[in-house]
């Protein structure tokens, strides 16, 4: 079956540091692949997405690349802040699915330091 | 982007009583939600999915007379949790499709005593 693996956290960078965050998956068909955002207490943001093979999605400065070689989706950003502290899914649909369910990984919590 | 209002945003309940949660698409119409739970530090866990002037699909060991859900109308779903108990306290977050991205509610922290 489908389903996504996300690197464990907690990851600690100080403002300005380079962030990866590392997302594999495994899938029978073609995914739609998504990183959303979930601040403390809040639900979850869409942050990008990308719905096929070499697509890059960006945003605020966060970019991620469909790799089907690979079956990676990693996010990266070049300058964190403080701000970017929270916790970070990855997560696919699989289009064959008409209710477009999304499967998530386990989430990776990053802790910024001033 | 799209926005999905879920409320209340925080509910203290007596074991045993039911608790309503709604979830509402604001600005555009949803024929699928899903609502999710999400334990401490965790990942979410989909409970079910719900279609507008059906029935909802209840994933595998989700109690479907503990939780109802009802999908009335296409900007509004509703999650009931009957005869709360503790073990039910959690975070409950919604989300409405708009038409292939999920678009998610704030979250519904509910707390059982």
């Amino acid at each position: 079956g489908n389903s996504v693996t996300q690197m464990e956290g907690p990851v600690t960078l100080s403002e300005e540091a380079f962030l990866t965050i590392n997302c594999t998956y495994t899938a029978t068909g073609y995914p739609s692949l998504f990183w959303y955002v979930q601040y403390p207490g809040e639900g979850l943001q869409l942050l990008l997405k990308a719905t096929k093979a070499d697509d890059k999605g960006s945003n605020k400065g966060f970019e991620a690349t469909y790799r089907k070689e690979t079956t990676s989706f990693h996010l990266e950003k070049g300058s964190v802040q403080v701000s970017d502290s929270a916790v970070y899914f990855c997560a696919l649909s699989d289009r064959r699915d008409s209710s477009y369910k999304l499967i998530f990984g386990s989430g990776t919590r990053l802790l910024v330091r001033p | 982007g799209a926005v999905v209002s879920q409320h209340p945003s925080w509910v203290i309940c007596k074991s045993g009583t039911s608790v309503k949660i709604e979830c509402r698409s604001l600005d555009f119409q949803a024929t699928t939600m899903f609502w999710y739970r999400q334990f401490p530090k965790q990942s979410l866990m989909l409970m079910a999915t719900s279609n507008e002037g059906s029935k909802a699909t209840y994933e595998q060991g989700v109690e479907k007379d503990k939780f109802l859900i009802n999908h009335a109308s296409l900007t509004l779903s509703t999650l009931t949790v009957t005869s709360a108990h503790p073990e039910d306290s959690s975070f409950y977050i919604c989300s409405a499709r708009d038409p292939n991205i999920q678009y998610f509610g704030a979250g519904t922290r509910l707390s059982v005593l």
